[in-house]
Formats: structure tokens, sequence, C-alpha cells
């Protein structure tokens, strides 16, 4: 069965340059939620999106922004980067309405140096 | 794979036991729990649910219990194998009108052969 895919899997960039992480949620899914989990930290809640509106918005730094596309893919933006924004960051998927089950994917481990 | 978890509370079990793994949540509001199994280097995995009017749900191998009055909750593994080995998280769902779920401290299940 289909997953939620992320790319990349794994990125390094430097202080103060750009990263896009990109999150393709499973088929006929049309909410797609962002997550960051810091080394031994619980996942964090960044923000979600459904049908390409923001429905929720977390503990997400004004330094990111992102983004449902017409096709339900999404995309985190993420600039001026810091060493604390190393983290695995998760994108789940699901299907709209309360209480349904939300689909991780393998996350994106990002690395700033 | 990256190791999820370097700090977390560690349960060690033998094989063929059964394990209890615990978890405080924060908000009375919540009305809506899940269990998640992260094994290193991979997104969580969604385990079993249950919602505020219940206060047990049985799955296969696993039981999930609910006590709303000291907002508590446990996940019981029966007869723990090698393959259960990994970080588990509880989260909870607040919000009412979507899915933004918050993660409690994750707990490492350690299964000795």
């Amino acid at each position: 069965a289909a997953g939620v895919i992320q790319s990349p899997r794994h990125l390094i960039k430097e202080k103060r340059e750009t990263a896009t992480l990109k999150c393709y949620p499973i088929p006929r899914h049309d909410t797609v939620y962002w997550y960051q989990q810091g080394p031994g930290q619980d996942p964090q809640f960044l923000i979600s999106f459904y049908e390409k509106m923001q429905s929720d918005k977390g503990s997400i730094p004004d330094r990111f922004s992102a983004q449902q596309f017409s096709d339900y893919h999404s995309e985190l933006n993420m600039s001026s980067l810091e060493l604390g924004d190393s983290a695995l960051y998760f994108c789940a998927s699901s299907l709209a309405g309360v209480n349904t089950e939300a689909f991780f994917g393998q996350g994106t481990r990002l690395t700033v140096v | 794979g990256e190791s999820v978890g370097l700090h977390l509370p560690t349960l060690s079990v033998q094989e063929g036991d059964n394990s209890i793994i615990n978890c405080a949540y924060s908000n009375s509001a919540s009305d809506y729990f899940i269990w998640y199994k992260q094994e290193s280097g991979k997104g969580p995995q969604f385990i079993i649910d249950i919602r505020s009017n219940m206060d047990k749900r049985q799955g296969q191998r696993v039981t999930v219990l609910l006590n709303k009055t000291v907002k508590h909750l446990s996940l019981q593994i029966a007869a723990t194998q090698p393959g259960d080995s990994a970080v588990y998280f509880c989260a909870e769902n607040s919000d009412g009108a979507g899915n933004m779920l918050t993660f409690g401290g994750g707990t490492r299940l350690m299964v000795k052969p």
C-alpha cells in the first residue's frame, strides 16, 4: 500500500541557508500535518493543511512557511536556518474529519552545520 | 538508521513477558488518544487508539487503558517480542475540530531475547 512519501530523507545545510522539505500524502488523503522532532524529544506539531488551506498552526517559527498544492502534496520552507533547527521533520496525512488516523512518513533528517 | 529518543525512560523486558507502558496526558478536554510506535529512523506508526467515552480497548496483543480521572493512559503489550523494541509515544487530540496531536514523552521498550 502507498504510504506518505517525504523527500529528501537526509539534508545538510549551513546556518542561514534555506531548505525545502516535500511531502506526498497517501492517495485520496486531503489533510497534511508537519511535525518536528528534536533529538530525544517528542514530535511537536508545526502546521497542518486541509484542501490547500492552513487548518491548524502550532509551534512553527516565523522563519518557516508551508503550503499545500492542488495535488495535495505539501512543502515546508525553512529560511535563515539555525543550528537548533536540526531535527527530524515528519509529515503525516489523513482523510478529513475529526479523529481520523494520521499516517506518518519516514521523515527528513535535517542537519544544520 | 537514526536513533530517536537518546535520553528517554527505558523499559526492559524479557521476550514473552507482558509490557506496560504508561503515559500522563495534559489536557482534560482531550477526547481522543493514540499510541504510536517509533522504530529507529522511521516515522511514528499507529498502534491503537481510544476515545474518551471508553476506558479500555483491545487490539491484537495490545490493550489501551484510559483513566480520565487522573489523566493517565497505559499500553499493555502481551507476549512481548523482539520486534516490539521501539520508542512508544502516546498522543492526544484536544483541538476538537481536527487532528492536531500533542505527543507525550516517549518510552523506549527494549526486549531481551
